[in-house]
């Protein structure tokens, strides 16, 4: 079982608010990703960290910020929440190097602005 | 530039039949594949990969995968689908000079009893 984990499972929350969705993982993985998933779509790569003080932009682009301030924990920000923001957020980890390696997925966070 | 190729969004069967889920990718060099499956509500789980080696692979729940170069091809087949294997199923590939995994748009399963 994946020891990865995501918080909030659903948020709800008005247009402007400021809103930060949580990953920690205790599997010492180095590299961490932010995949935003919707309904009926594949999953797109938005932000990567490679380790401590690294983070990239993944290939859609998104208004998030994140940060990688502990191995652990992979925070992403969205500074002002609208309703084009609106879909699933999953986390996921890997450890190793290249992409044979296994990616392990939170749970995620549905987030919905109204 | 890699990319993956999930043609059927949505397949229905009965409880007991056969289960073959096509997914096609493109890449210049031998590929690494993966198939996820993802329970409503829930984070993606890992069924099955292919690096190398033989290109029949067994994965959790029964399922299996045949990897075919000359197709670019990696379907996904269970031979008698359980009313719990009804979810979505993603394929994805990466290759040994990147981290990031590519994935397909996926395929919802539903099965009838």
């Amino acid at each position: 079982e994946a020891d990865i984990y995501q918080t909030p499972r659903y948020l709800v929350i008005g247009t402007g608010k400021k809103i930060t969705l949580e990953c920690s993982q205790t599997m010492g993985h180095d590299k961490m990703y932010w995949y935003q998933q919707d309904p009926g779509m594949e999953l797109h790569l938005i932000h990567y960290s490679y380790g401590v003080n690294s983070t990239e932009k993944g290939d859609l682009s998104s208004e998030s910020t994140v940060s990688r301030i502990r191995t652990e924990h992979f925070p992403l920000t969205l500074e002002s929440a609208r309703p084009s923001h609106t879909s699933q957020y999953l986390c996921a980890s890997t450890r190793g190097q290249g992409g044979n390696t296994e990616a392990f997925f939170g749970q995620g966070t549905r987030l919905t602005v109204v | 530039a890699q990319s993956v190729t999930q043609p059927d969004i949505h397949i229905t069967v009965s409880e007991g039949a056969s289960l073959e889920l096509r997914c096609n990718y493109s890449y210049g060099a031998t590929p690494y594949l993966f198939w996820y499956v993802q329970s409503p509500g829930q984070g993606l789980q890992l069924l099955l990969k292919y690096f190398s080696g033989d290109t029949l692979v067994q994965g959790i729940k029964g399922f299996e995968a045949e990897f075919k170069r000359s197709q670019s091809s990696f379907n996904l087949r269970k031979p008698s689908v359980h009313w719990s294997d009804a979810a979505e199923y993603f394929c994805a590939v990466g290759s040994y000079n990147t981290d990031k995994l590519i994935f397909g748009t996926g395929t919802r399963l539903q099965v009838f009893p």
